[in-house]
């Protein structure tokens, strides 16, 4: 299957460090891409391959995988990371599904 | 910088076809390792893969949609479009076009994002 499932919601304090996650059977042959989507805004690459970080992207963003699970690490969140985090990966057949996103609240 | 524009009407009737362009502009989208992707999100709810096609016209399109989408490219334009036919309700949503890398290495990412267009499905 190529579904990849996310939790709903997490929440972080303020300076905290937040892990978001993605599970799914493609990622374990595919990096997954994590995109954050700020109300009324286009999504934003934030992560892709094994941990890679567009211009512009701070460096408490960063990412991993292990086994059928792919993570979104924010260490010390700030206010302005509260939004919609989504992933995507692919399969060997060609789709490209995305995960059901997380709402990230910072407290 | 790359930059990408969705166009094309904001109200479609139900069982008619959806037709969308997306206008590249600051690059050219002949460049080779990149797709050119359609992805959709329905009003409060999540992001939804449709299709990506490459200059030379191969695709992928998302299965459970696969029946009624068709992306072409017009190079000579800079342009790829997105027709999905037999519309109804449950298609209503922003449309985003962008620029996807994928292929035959496990890297998979959409870079940058057109802003994104409604479109309302209703008679």
């Amino acid at each position: 299957s190529s579904e990849l499932t996310q939790d709903p919601a997490v929440s972080v304090a303020l300076g905290q460090t937040v892990r978001i996650t993605c599970q799914g059977d493609s990622l374990r042959s595919y990096y997954a891409s994590w995109y954050q989507q700020k109300p009324g805004q286009a999504p934003v690459l934030v992560i892709y391959g094994k941990n890679n970080r567009p211009s512009g992207i701070p460096d408490r963003f960063s990412g991993s995988s292990s086994g059928n699970t792919a993570s979104l690490t924010i260490t010390g969140a700030q206010a302005e990371d509260e939004a919609d985090y989504y992933c995507n990966s692919r399969d060997s057949s060609g789709n490209h599904p995305f995960g059901g996103g997380t709402k990230l609240t910072v407290l | 910088q790359l930059q990408l524009q969705e166009s094309g009407p904001g109200l479609v009737k139900p069982s008619e076809t959806l037709s969308l362009t997306c206008t590249v502009s600051g690059g050219s989208i002949s460049s080779s390792s990149y797709y050119w992707g359609w992805i959709r999100q329905p009003p409060g709810k999540g992001l939804e893969w449709i299709g990506s096609i490459y200059y030379s016209g191969s695709t992928y399109y998302n299965p459970s949609l696969k029946s009624r989408v068709t992306i072409s490219v017009d190079t000579s334009k800079n342009q790829f479009s997105l027709k999905l036919s037999s519309v109804t309700a449950a298609d209503t949503a922003v449309y985003y076009c962008a620029r996807h890398l994928t292929g035959y290495s496990p890297n998979n990412w959409f870079d940058p994002w057109g802003q994104g267009t409604l479109v309302t499905v209703s008679s």
